[in-house]
């Protein structure tokens, strides 16, 4: 059974990056014809997609985070990051990491992590 | 600003039938597979269907989706307690600027 789980720091402080690893096991994230994402959900308020990246490496960025997000996958580890810069406490909020069937449907979710931007 | 619109709340009986609307446009619902996802309480989301009406394994028929036109709807029936939760509807979005996942503001289910 497929499972994810995420892993970082849980407190940044802002105008740094903010680095999260997601790490798959029960399966291969070299597995085709599935997207591997970021989701993020600050404290009551509800879901925002952050970015995607196929088995083959294309990736796909929410417009609005688009030019300070990063997301890349390391077979070797079966893992993919996320890295998103220069934060400010907008950006407070727990990050899921998820593989999705298709573009647009996360089927499988990380129990998510906690990252506060303070200082 | 969600780009897919739900009601914030909705609420009735154990037992009774409830559902819950999404509203969006041509650009996302209207050319794309629509999902819902169940959020209990202190909990990630959960896959409850995808592609406007299919269940995964080991969700129950009581949940069940449809879709029309611009506009998508979740139905739950024989309503639980443990059905008290958040659902978020999500879709493709391929605008002409940009294509992205978007996701509904979310809807509050209260089983009284």
């Amino acid at each position: 059974q497929l499972q994810l789980q995420e892993s970082g720091p849980g407190l940044v402080k802002p105008s740094e990056t903010l680095s999260l690893t997601c790490t798959v096991s029960g399966g291969s994230i070299s597995s085709s014809s599935y997207y591997w994402g970021w989701i993020r959900q600050p404290p009551g308020k509800g879901l925002e997609w952050i970015g995607s990246i196929y088995y083959s490496g294309s990736t796909y960025y929410n417009p609005s985070l688009k030019s300070r997000v990063t997301i890349s996958v390391d077979t070797s580890k079966n893992q993919f990051s996320l890295k998103l810069s220069s934060v400010t406490a907008a950006d407070t909020a727990v990050y899921y990491c998820a593989r999705l069937i298709g573009a647009g449907t996360i089927r499988i979710w990380g129990q998510g992590t906690m990252v506060t931007v303070s200082s | 600003q969600s780009v897919l619109t739900q009601p914030p709340s909705v609420s009735a009986a154990p037992g009774q039938k409830v559902t819950i609307s999404c509203s969006g446009s041509s650009s996302n619902i209207g050319n794309n597979y629509v999902s819902w996802y169940q959020q209990l309480p202190g909990t990630a989301p959960k896959l409850l269907i995808y592609e406007n009406n299919k269940r995964p394994s080991g969700i129950p028929d009581r949940f069940s989706g449809s879709k029309s036109g611009t506009s998508a709807t979740l139905g739950i029936t024989g309503l639980q307690t443990g059905d008290e939760a958040d659902y978020y509807c999500g879709t493709w979005d391929s605008s002409l600027s940009a294509e992205s996942v978007v996701f509904g503001g979310g809807t509050k289910l209260t089983v009284l």
